[in-house]
């Protein structure tokens, strides 16, 4: 039964290009949340989505970056033109619904913007 | 907005002893859920309390969820090299799933 899978572990991009994160949740999982961590800090909220819906963006910035859950494959969050500001680790976590249910996370991936 | 913090941000302890950490929000939760982050890993659930006042053990953690629900801790008994990592604790945003986290408290053993 696998778990959250994102991939890539590590992503190096440079300064002006783009970055495409992926996130296939749980099987059996409809909801997706992306979180972004900086070194040393906890987790912030960017995103959460159902299938072929964003149903909450407010803690995604509203230019660069896009994120979209679409009816088959895996969730994607992007990042155009990226800056050293970027970097960071960015976690996907899924749950069954909504309501009052524990979220699974997955291994993350290290964005490194040089 | 809603808010979540957690203090202590950092914790040196030699192995054995206890440990806790303390979480506030900004409002009334309808639950509080606690999650453990390894060095380099990713954050993994480790419980949720619903109930004003509810006390939950797992081994040596003990979680309590507090009469007005607006606050949590976590306490370790007899630490040991394997605790180490970050706790975060985190709460419902609104009503649906989304969670604010609170800013973890790092804990270190020193064996």
């Amino acid at each position: 039964n696998a778990g959250v899978m994102q991939n890539p572990r590590h992503l190096v991009r440079r300064r002006g290009q783009e970055a495409r994160l992926r996130c296939s949740p749980m099987k059996g999982h409809s909801h997706v949340y992306w979180y972004r961590q900086l070194p040393e800090e906890g987790l912030k909220f960017m995103v959460y989505l159902q299938k072929e819906n964003i149903i909450d963006e407010s803690g995604m910035p509203k230019e660069r970056f896009s994120a979209e859950f679409p009816k088959e494959g895996p969730s994607i969050l992007r990042i155009q033109q990226v800056v050293r500001g970027d970097s960071a680790a960015y976690f996907c976590a899924s749950s069954p619904t909504t309501g009052n249910q524990p979220q699974h996370f997955g291994d993350g991936t290290r964005l490194s913007i040089l | 907005g809603q808010q979540v913090m957690q203090i202590p941000q950092y914790q040196h302890v030699q192995e054995g002893e206890d440990f806790t950490t303390y979480c506030n929000s900004s409002t009334t939760l309808s639950n509080i859920q606690w999650y453990k982050q390894r060095p380099g890993g990713h954050p993994v659930f480790l419980i949720q309390l619903v109930k004003s006042g509810e006390v939950k053990k797992q081994k040596r953690l003990t979680f309590q969820f507090g009469e007005a629900k607006k606050n949590s801790s976590l306490h370790i008994t007899a630490t040991q090299t394997t605790d180490v990592g970050t706790y975060f604790c985190a709460g419902p945003r609104n009503a649906g799933n989304m969670l604010t986290f609170g800013g973890g408290t790092r804990l270190m053993v020193k064996p």
